[in-house]
């Protein structure tokens, strides 16, 4: 299986400041057709994980633009560019390159 | 709007056999996409157990295949999961989720299973 590794596992950051977590592959992420399938899902406290990127930087519908995705082959970055109350919570990568599919350990974002 | 609704026993006894039901609503299984489960342990992190087409085609966790079953029902737009011998370690919350290149794109809120006599 692909190994996911994120850091950090705990991120506490101030209001209004920015907040990035690291994830990466043990294997290159490259699809077969042409894609780089890795995710970033968000878990709010008690709720199912809900996706906020796809193929590593297209934003989903809804999700505020201050989340953004970067990276290729086995690096890849979440960024939130001003951290909000309503951001805290635990972030997962996803590779969906290789099946089965597998996430990073998940990164708990939580405000100082 | 696309939504899944997951439910199940919520008690499960060790050693015996797991079912949950998916309920699809504002889409049409029949019409495509795959469509899977996935779990998380209490405190833990997520897991792909399986996933299937409404055609049949399906894959699954080699490290729950010998255990795993899952299905589709397009009459009643549904997805099944059985999971035989459950463990301990088998507690989790279960969700089910629809399936795009890549990615998933919807997922249910989640169906707690507690393994215990």
């Amino acid at each position: 299986d692909v190994v996911m590794t994120q850091s950090p596992l705990s991120l506490p950051v101030t209001l209004g400041q920015p907040a990035s977590i690291s994830c990466r592959s043990s294997q290159s992420l490259v699809h077969s057709d042409g894609n780089t399938h890795l995710n970033w899902f968000q878990q709010r406290p008690g709720q199912s994980p809900r996706r906020l990127i796809y193929k590593v930087s297209d934003r989903d519908s809804g999700v505020p633009d201050r989340f953004s995705g970067s990276g290729s082959g086995t690096d890849f970055t979440l960024k939130i560019s001003r951290v909000e109350a309503e951001d805290v919570g635990v972030y997962y990568c996803m590779q969906g390159t290789h099946w089965p599919w597998t996430f990073g350990q998940g990164t708990k974002v939580e405000i100082k | 709007q696309v939504q899944l609704q997951e439910s199940g026993p919520g008690l499960v006894r060790p050693s015996e056999t797991l079912s949950l039901t998916c309920a699809v609503s504002g889409y049409s299984i029949s019409s495509g996409y795959y469509w899977g489960w996935i779990r998380q342990p209490p405190g833990k992190g997520l897991e792909w157990i399986a996933i299937i087409y409404h055609s049949g085609n399906t894959y699954f966790n080699p490290s729950l295949k010998s255990r795993v079953t899952i299905s589709v029902d397009t009459s009643k737009n549904q997805v099944s999961l059985k999971l035989t011998s459950v463990t301990a370690a088998d507690a989790a919350v279960y969700y089910c989720a629809r399936l795009a290149s890549g990615t998933s794109d919807y997922w249910g809120q989640g169906t707690l299973v507690t393994v215990s006599s």
